[in-house]
């Protein structure tokens, strides 16, 4: 199985400042034929279910705010809060869908400074 | 509105057995996969299996083939996992997920349910 992991595991930055997450895949996650990494990026806040915040490594979901963004490809991949709020406080997963044997990272918890 | 709803909290017993449900609305059931995902206690995400409620096509991941049954009513729009004998180690939050409906099998999680902790323990 592709083993995901994230760096850090924690991670405290103040309020309108610039948190980066980082995710790294032990095989790459880009298929040639379309070009496009399969990585997805969730937030999961205290006592709810994960949101999908970004697919495709770089595609943001429905309703996800702008200042959420992510990049990289083959094995490299960032989550980016250009601004951190508040409300951003949450762990955050990546997860490889290139095989069907979908994997998540370990989760990096996002705290307030 | 596009979502899933799951069945609520259980309690049980180890050796006892136990099916949960997540029903699909606002979107066609039949043309999505559904997965599976569990959460134990302060821990990550860890796909189990999905299935395809059109042909009930059905993937199970190594960890949890013969642990755990995947199935799907279509006529009523919902997906169920179910266990024959429960284990203390089953304790844990369970999330039924969609799958991203273009692109098929190899696809991002779009849609959440809001999960059903189910808690083994004698």
């Amino acid at each position: 199985d592709i083993v995901m992991t994230q760096s850090p595991d924690s991670l405290a930055v103040s309020l309108g400042e610039r948190a980066t997450i980082n995710c790294k895949s032990t095989q790459s996650v880009l298929y040639n034929s379309n070009n496009k990494n399969y990585l997805a990026w969730y937030q999961q806040k205290p006592g709810q279910p994960p949101k999908l915040l970004i697919y495709w490594a770089s595609i943001r979901g429905s309703g996800v705010p702008d200042r959420f963004s992510g990049s990289g490809s083959g094995t490299d991949f960032t989550l980016t809060i250009s601004s951190l709020q508040a409300d951003d406080v949450a762990v955050y997963y990546c997860h490889q869908y290139y095989s069907s044997h979908w994997t998540f990272g370990q989760g990096t918890r996002l705290e307030i400074k | 509105e596009v979502q899933l709803v799951q069945s609520g909290a259980e309690v049980k017993k180890p050796g006892e057995s136990l099916k949960i449900s997540c029903k699909g609305s606002g979107y066609i059931f039949t043309s999505s996969w559904i997965g599976w995902v569990r959460q134990m206690p302060g821990k990550g995400l860890e796909w189990m299996g999905v299935i395809y409620p059109g042909d009930s096509d059905t993937r199970y991941s190594p960890s949890f083939q013969g642990q755990v049954t995947i199935s799907a009513d279509k006529s009523i729009s919902t997906a169920y996992l179910q266990w024959s004998t429960l284990k203390a180690s089953d304790t844990a939050m369970y999330y039924c997920v969609r799958l991203l409906p273009s692109g098929g099998i190899l696809n991002a999680f779009d849609i959440w349910g809001q999960g059903t902790m189910v808690t083994v323990s004698s």
